[in-house]
C-alpha cells in the first residue's frame, strides 16, 4: 500500500517558470514532510521540510505548501532553472515509529532553457 | 553539516561473489542507519533499518541472509550482498538519522553483477 502518492511523474517547465509537484498522504500520524532532490547517480539531498503545525515554509526559490485537512502537500520551485532538472521525492515520517521515511514515487523535472 | 560517506560509488562483480558496501558517518554518531535500494526511474525502497549494536530489522520480502547488514559502531554500517546475481544489480543508498527528524543520505553505490 503506497502511503505517499506523488504527482506528476514527470514535468517539463520553461526556464523562469514555476514547477509544482504534489503529494498526498494517507496516514494522519505522519508528522514530518521533507522534499529531496536527486541527481542521476547520486543520493537524495534534503531541499526543504515542513511539520504539520505550519501551512507554508519558504526557503529561497523553494516553497512547501501544506494542507493538513486535505492530507496534501506540495513543492513549488519559483523561477525554475535548468540546474533544477533532477528527480524530486516527497517523503513522510512519524517521529515515534522508528523514523523511517516513506517516499513518494518521484517526479522527474526537466527545465528547458 | 552531517555527512555520510558511502563507498564504493560503483562496483562490478561476478555472479556468485559477495560485495560489501560501507557507510561512514564522518562528523556525527549514527545510532540508526537505513539501507535503500533504487531501481532505474523508481523511488527508494527501504530494505532494512539497523541500530548500532543490534540486529537489523528487514522489510518484508528482503532476504536477510542475502543482504547482510552490520552496524557494529556508531560511525560505520555495512551492507554485504552475498552470492550476488544479475537481478541484484541496482543502486544502493544508505541514510543516517539525525536527531528527531532529520536524515542524511550517502551518495549511493551502483552495483552491477555480471
Amino acid at each position: 500500500q503506497q502511503q505517499v502518492k506523488q504527482s506528476p511523474q514527470s514535468l517539463i517547465v520553461q526556464k523562469g517558470g514555476i514547477s509544482i509537484i504534489n503529494c498526498a498522504y494517507e496516514n494522519t500520524a505522519f508528522d514530518y514532510f521533507p522534499w529531496y532532490q536527486q541527481f542521476p547517480g547520486k543520493g537524495p539531498a534534503l531541499l526543504i521540510a515542513i511539520r504539520p503545525d505550519v501551512s507554508e515554509k519558504k526557503e529561497g526559490r523553494f516553497t512547501i505548501s501544506f494542507n493538513k485537512s486535505a492530507k496534501q502537500f506540495s513543492l513549488h520551485i519559483m523561477d525554475s532553472q535548468p540546474g533544477d532538472s533532477a528527480t524530486y521525492f516527497c517523503a513522510a515520517s512519524i517521529r515515534n515509529a522508528g523514523n523511517m521515511l516513506t517516499f513518494g514515487g518521484g517526479t522527474r523535472l526537466m527545465v528547458k532553457p | 553539516g552531517a555527512v555520510v560517506s558511502q563507498h564504493p560509488s560503483r562496483v562490478i562483480c561476478k555472479s556468485g561473489t559477495s560485495v560489501k558496501i560501507e557507510c561512514r558517518s564522518l562528523d556525527f554518531q549514527a545510532t540508526t542507519m537505513f539501507w535503500y535500494r533504487q531501481f532505474p526511474k523508481q523511488s527508494l525502497m527501504l530494505m532494512a533499518t539497523s541500530n548500532e549494536g543490534s540486529k537489523a530489522t528487514y522489510e518484508q520480502g528482503v532476504e536477510k541472509d542475502k543482504f547482510l547488514i552490520n552496524h557494529a559502531s556508531l560511525t560505520l554500517s555495512t551492507l554485504t550482498v552475498t552470492s550476488a546475481h544479475p537481478e541484484d544489480s541496482s543502486f544502493y543508498i544508505c541514510s543516517a538519522k539525525l536527531g528527531n527528524y532529520g536524515y542524511t543520505f550517502g551518495s549511493g553505490t551502483r552495483l552491477t553483477v555480471v
